[in-house]
Formats: structure tokens, C-alpha cells, sequence
């Protein structure tokens, strides 16, 4: 599997915007993009995803670098809510990878208030 | 609430034991996981059902025993763990196995083994 490197952990105040980044220079054209984050004690929850083309949801906004090596997730307006371990993972949308999921260390997103 | 749940939330068991774990979902989806997730290292994959059938392995020791009766239920029948198998194990399920299909997590059960 295609690889992701993020920063162990970021800070950011409440109501300020926060970027995430994320390197995948290996990626590969048949790889998606996705973004899960893990609030403390529960199941990771999926954020957001793309292929090449920018992408927004009531959550999040992705934005992928045009040689697609590298990715932001932007949360527009940091709360309290959204500190979390955030996940950026590559799906392989060839053969039968069957949803595979495969999770680094992410990052430890800590808002501050 | 993602509509997955797990049962028991929390379990403590001797190495000689047999306990099962129970992840249920209500979305009317064909795909199920386990996923576990130890101190200090990333979730792993363990098992991948797909319309009931088992089409992932992530080279899980047998003392793990997965079971798919039905697109709704998932279990992982555990024996003679060891206390390395000490844990949070997550279920989730998705629309399908395919690459692109949002997956929903459950709380997960949270394991130790003495």
C-alpha cells in the first residue's frame, strides 16, 4: 500500500481555521484520498475524500495538490469538537481491494479554547 | 450513534477462556470488519466479510475465530488469547467492499486478558 506521512500532532484555537497536511508522494493514479479522524473514546468517523479535484462537505474541504503528492484537510472553523486523531489514508480503487482501510499514526489535533 | 453497535463495551478475560465479541449494524449494508487497535500502534485490519463471505485475512493468529451468519451480524470468537491480545477491537460495516464506500465504525470493545 501507497504510504502517508503527517505531523504527530497539531494545535489550533477554537473558531480559527486549521490545516492538516498530509505527503503521499507515492501515490499511485488508482488512489483515493480519504480523511477518517477518531474522537477520544469512540470508532474512527469518516470526514471526507477525493481524487484529484477539490472537495467540500459540511465538515471539512480537501484540498489535493495537482501532482496529487500531497493533501490539506482544512477544518474552516476549529471547536471543541474537533479535536480528534485525524487519519489520511490512500484507497487503491483497482482490483479487489475490498475497502481496505489501512491506518497510520495520524494526527493529534488538540483545539484549544 | 453511527448505527453499528458492539457488545460487550468492555471485557475482561483469562488466557484460558472462550468469549465472543458481537458487532451488529442497521444500515442495510453487505460489507463487515474487524479492525484492532492496540496502545501506541495503528488500527489493523483483521477480517474483511463481504455479502457474508469472508474475502480478507490480515494473517491473524486462529486464536481469533471470525463468523459472518448474515449480512447484519459479524463475531469474532476468542480462545486462549494472551495478554499481548489485550485491545480495543472495532467492527464496521459498509454499503459494500468497494474502494470508495464511506465505512461507519462502532464503539468498539474494549478487551483485556490477564
Amino acid at each position: 500500500d501507497a504510504k502517508t506521512t503527517q505531523p504527530n500532532s497539531m494545535e489550533s484555537n477554537e473558531e480559527e481555521p486549521v490545516h492538516l497536511p498530509c505527503n503521499h508522494s507515492t501515490i499511485s493514479g488508482t488512489d483515493y484520498i480519504h480523511w477518517y479522524r477518531q474522537l477520544p473514546s469512540q470508532g474512527p468517523e469518516y470526514v471526507i475524500h477525493g481524487l484529484t479535484s477539490n472537495v467540500n462537505n459540511r465538515m471539512a474541504s480537501l484540498a489535493i495538490a495537482e501532482d496529487r503528492k500531497s493533501s490539506t484537510l482544512i477544518l474552516h472553523r476549529a471547536t471543541l469538537r474537533d479535536a480528534a486523531v485525524y487519519y489520511c489514508i490512500l484507497r487503491d480503487r483497482s482490483g479487489t481491494s475490498y475497502g481496505k482501510l489501512t491506518f497510520g499514526q495520524g494526527t493529534i489535533l488538540t483545539v484549544h479554547p | 450513534e453511527t448505527g453499528v453497535t458492539q457488545t460487550p463495551r468492555h471485557l475482561v478475560m483469562g488466557m484460558t477462556n472462550k468469549k465472543s465479541l458481537k458487532c451488529e449494524q442497521h444500515l442495510g449494508h453487505n460489507a463487515m470488519y474487524w479492525y484492532k487497535q492496540s496502545a501506541k500502534k495503528p488500527l489493523e485490519l483483521m477480517f474483511v466479510y463481504n455479502f457474508k463471505e469472508q474475502t480478507e485475512n490480515n494473517s491473524v493468529p486462529s486464536r481469533f475465530s471470525p463468523e459472518c451468519p448474515n449480512s447484519s451480524h459479524l463475531f469474532l470468537h476468542l480462545h486462549t488469547l494472551q495478554p499481548e491480545d489485550s485491545a480495543l477491537y472495532l467492527c464496521a460495516s459498509s454499503p459494500s467492499g468497494n474502494y470508495n464506500n464511506e465505512q461507519f465504525f462502532g464503539p468498539g470493545t474494549r478487551l483485556t486478558v490477564l
